[in-house]
C-alpha cells in the first residue's frame, strides 16, 4: 500500500501568514488522485482538495492544492483563526486507500 | 440536502458484539458506495473498507479484513460496521463516508457521518 508522510507535525503561525504542508508518497500516486481534508476538535474531517489540486464545493480561494507523482502541497494563505485544525492527505489512486498522519496547524 | 446520519454513541464490554449504523440520505443510495473511517483517540484516519449498496460488492482494506464486516440494507439506505467480538483497541470513533462520485470505490470523500464513537473497556 502507499504510505503518506505528512510535514511537519506541527506548524504554528500568525493570522495573515501563509501555510504550506507537505504530503510525500511511497510511490507514485495515480493521476494525481490526492485530497485534503481539514478536521477541527470533535467535527468529522471536511474535504478541501481532490485531485491534488480542485477545490471542493464552498471551499474559499485561500486554500490551493498543487504537485503531482509523490509531492503534494496544500498552501493556505492569508491565515484566519478559523484555519486553526489538523490537515490530513489521501490518496485515492490505488487500493487500499490510505491517509496521511495528519499536520496540526495552530494559529498564534 | 445530502447527510449521512450515524447511530449514537456506545459503551461495551470486551467480547461482546456491535453493530452500528449510517443513514443516508438526499441522494440514490444505491448508485454510491458507502465507505468506513477509524480514528482512534488523538490519531489520524484509516481505511476500514466499503460497500456498494447497490449489489452489496464489499472491499476491506488488508488491515481489517475478517476484524468486521461491513453490510447495507438497501431498502432503508442503511450501511452497517458490525464486530462479533470487541477488544479495548477497537475503541475509537468510526465515520461512515460517501466518495464524491456515483459508482466509484475509489475517490475524495467529500459527505461525512457525524462520527460514532464506540468505548471498549472492562
Amino acid at each position: 500500500e502507499i504510505v503518506l508522510t505528512q510535514s511537519p507535525g506541527t506548524l504554528s503561525l500568525s493570522p495573515g501568514e501563509r501555510a504550506t504542508l507537505s504530503c510525500r508518497a511511497s510511490q507514485s500516486v495515480s493521476s494525481s488522485y490526492l485530497a485534503w481534508y481539514q478536521q477541527k476538535p470533535g467535527q468529522a474531517p471536511r474535504l478541501l482538495i481532490y485531485g491534488a489540486s480542485s477545490r471542493a464545493t464552498g471551499i474559499p480561494d485561500r486554500f490551493s492544492g498543487s504537485g503531482s507523482e509523490t509531492d503534494f502541497t496544500l498552501t493556505i494563505s492569508r491565515l484566519e483563526p478559523e484555519d486553526s485544525a489538523v490537515y490530513f492527505c489521501q490518496q485515492y489512486g490505488s487500493s487500499p486507500i490510505t491517509f496521511g498522519q495528519g499536520t496540526r496547524l495552530e494559529i498564534k | 440536502e445530502v447527510q449521512l446520519v450515524q447511530s449514537g454513541a456506545e459503551v461495551k464490554k470486551p467480547g461482546e458484539s456491535l453493530k452500528i449504523s449510517c443513514e443516508g440520505s438526499g441522494y440514490s443510495f444505491t448508485t454510491y458506495w458507502i465507505g468506513w473511517v477509524r480514528q482512534m483517540p488523538g490519531k489520524g484516519l484509516e481505511w476500514m473498507g466499503i460497500i456498494y449498496p447497490g449489489d452489496s460488492d464489499t472491499r476491506y482494506s488488508p488491515s481489517f479484513q475478517g476484524q468486521v464486516t461491513i453490510s447495507a440494507d438497501r431498502s432503508i439506505s442503511t450501511a452497517y460496521l458490525q464486530w462479533s467480538s470487541l477488544k479495548a483497541s477497537d475503541t475509537a470513533v468510526y465515520y461512515c463516508v460517501r466518495p464524491r462520485y456515483s459508482g466509484s470505490s475509489n475517490d475524495a470523500l467529500d459527505i461525512w457521518g457525524q462520527g460514532t464513537m464506540v468505548s471498549v473497556s472492562s
